[in-house]
């Protein structure tokens, strides 16, 4: 069965400096998507990246990169250059034709920016 | 969360009532879902469909009801509220297969409490 883990629950950084959220992943797929989301206080979903099993390179989008390290069943999210706006909390998804293309969720991880 | 549009935001039901979530999207997504997102659990999947026709039953799917007419709307109805039902909604619709990429876009939520 797909799972995804996120093991912080919580996670401070200061402000301009970078900051790595973890999530680990279990399939037996060999074809999937892996997603990150932020969710602030306002609750809606904003998509950040995404990154496919068969991507070679890591994903990038402006200050989020996504270290994905497929033997380890891993994907990570780098933001860099942290900014109060970034506080807020961030999903960790997949998508896998083992559970019928829907999407899984982590348990989520709440970041905070300090000044 | 330009395409998806979700109703009522806010909703407050009794007991035992009954009522529908509406979710209807612009964009021709072949793929719909709903979610409901409670504290430290993530989004848990509750229907999804994969075409205008077809659903099927995601991880909590005990207590509401989906169908899908058409294409464009994807409505949830609680059969008969229950306290446990209190959470926040969310329906996604996305293009295509697990590994494509595709961005799966978000409505804005609907808060529900059941008292």
């Amino acid at each position: 069965a797909q799972k995804i883990t996120q093991t912080q629950p919580g996670m401070f950084v200061q402000e301009k400096e970078a900051v790595t959220l973890d999530c680990t992943y279990d399939t037996s797929d060999q074809s999937y998507g892996l997603f990150w989301y932020k969710q602030p206080s306002s609750g809606e979903m904003i998509f950040l990246i995404y990154q496919g099993s068969y991507d070679e390179q890591n994903a990038t989008e402006g200050r989020y990169s996504l270290n994905f390290q497929k033997a380890r069943k891993s994907a990570n999210l780098v933001i860099s250059a942290s900014q109060l706006g970034d506080s807020a909390m961030y999903f960790c998804a997949m998508r896998g034709v083992e559970y019928g293309n829907k999407l899984v969720f982590g348990a989520g991880t709440i970041l905070r920016v300090k000044s | 969360n330009a395409g998806v549009t979700q109703t009522p935001k806010f909703q407050v039901l009794k007991t035992g009532q009954s009522m529908t979530l509406q979710c209807a999207q612009d964009m021709n997504h072949e793929y719909m879902s709903w979610y409901r997102q409670d504290p430290g659990m993530g989004l848990r999947l509750i229907h999804y469909s994969v075409g205008a026709g077809i659903t099927d039953q995601g991880e909590v799917p005990n207590g509401y009801n989906v169908s899908r007419s058409t294409t464009e709307d994807f409505p949830l109805r609680l059969l008969s509220a229950a306290p446990s039902q209190t959470s926040v909604y969310f329906c996604a619709s996305s293009y295509g297969q697990a590994d494509s990429g595709n961005t799966i876009y978000f409505g804005e939520g609907s808060w529900l409490t059941v008292v």
